[in-house]
């Protein structure tokens, strides 16, 4: 069975403070590893997708890595519009079928 | 483009009442997906449908039942609502190994 587990649950930074947010998975036959960021009222929107170990992948204060295990999204010098909901999904090929898996996210606000 | 349309963007029912969900996606995308998000679960797979004409169960498919109308059309419908079942609906589609594209999702209220 597939698993996503994203680490922390909730993370309050500084603006301009760092950090890192962790997604863990195990699936059989990744075929690809993908993060949205979720505004509340809203539907999940696409940042990156990852699909072998050592990618990575850059959007503005956003950077995505990917080992065999897990994925990192770093923020780097957050601003408090890049408070949201960050979603990691992988997708695995089931009988031909592309499934997405989802965590249950990071709750990240940004104070200014 | 309108990428994927849900109708209703909110819903009230009374218990045991029937509603029909619809979503619709115009980048000729061969998957769909039902999800449901509820405080602290995530994202949980309802029904899935890899191409026109096919269905299938996902993590939670009791109490729901979908039709895949044609290539760009996905319903979800609820015969008998339960207050179980009050959560925050999306569609979604991709093809191949690509990112999902999400509707705005419907609120729904079961009381």
């Amino acid at each position: 069975e597939d698993q996503v587990t994203q680490s922390p649950e909730a993370l309050r930074l500084q603006e301009g403070e760092s950090s890192s947010l962790n997604c863990s998975y195990t699936v059989s036959g990744l075929r690809g590893l993908f993060w949205y960021r979720q505004d509340p009222g809203k539907g999940p929107e696409f940042l990156f997708t990852l699909y072998s170990a050592g990618e990575e992948k850059e959007k503005e204060r956003l950077k995505a890595t990917l080992t065999k295990k897990e994925s990192f999204l770093h923020i780097t010098a957050p601003k408090p519009e890049d408070s949201a909901t960050y979603l990691c999904a992988v997708q695995a090929a089931s009988g031909g079928s592309y499934i997405p898996t989802f965590g249950r996210g990071t709750s990240l606000i940004v104070h200014p | 483009n309108a990428g994927v349309t849900q109708t209703p963007k909110f819903q009230v029912l009374k218990t045991g009442q029937s509603m029909t969900l619809q979503c619709a996606q115009d980048m000729n995308h061969n998957s769909m997906y039902w999800y449901r998000q509820d405080p602290g679960m995530g994202l949980r797979l309802i029904y899935y449908s890899a191409s026109e004409g096919t269905t299938d169960k996902g993590e939670v498919p009791n109490g729901y039942n979908v039709s895949r109308l044609n290539k760009r059309e996905f319903s979800l419908r609820l015969e008998s609502a339960a207050p179980s079942q009050t959560s925050v609906y999306f569609c979604a589609s991709t093809t191949g190994d690509r990112q999902a594209f999400f509707g705005q999702g419907t609120r729904l209220t079961v009381v």
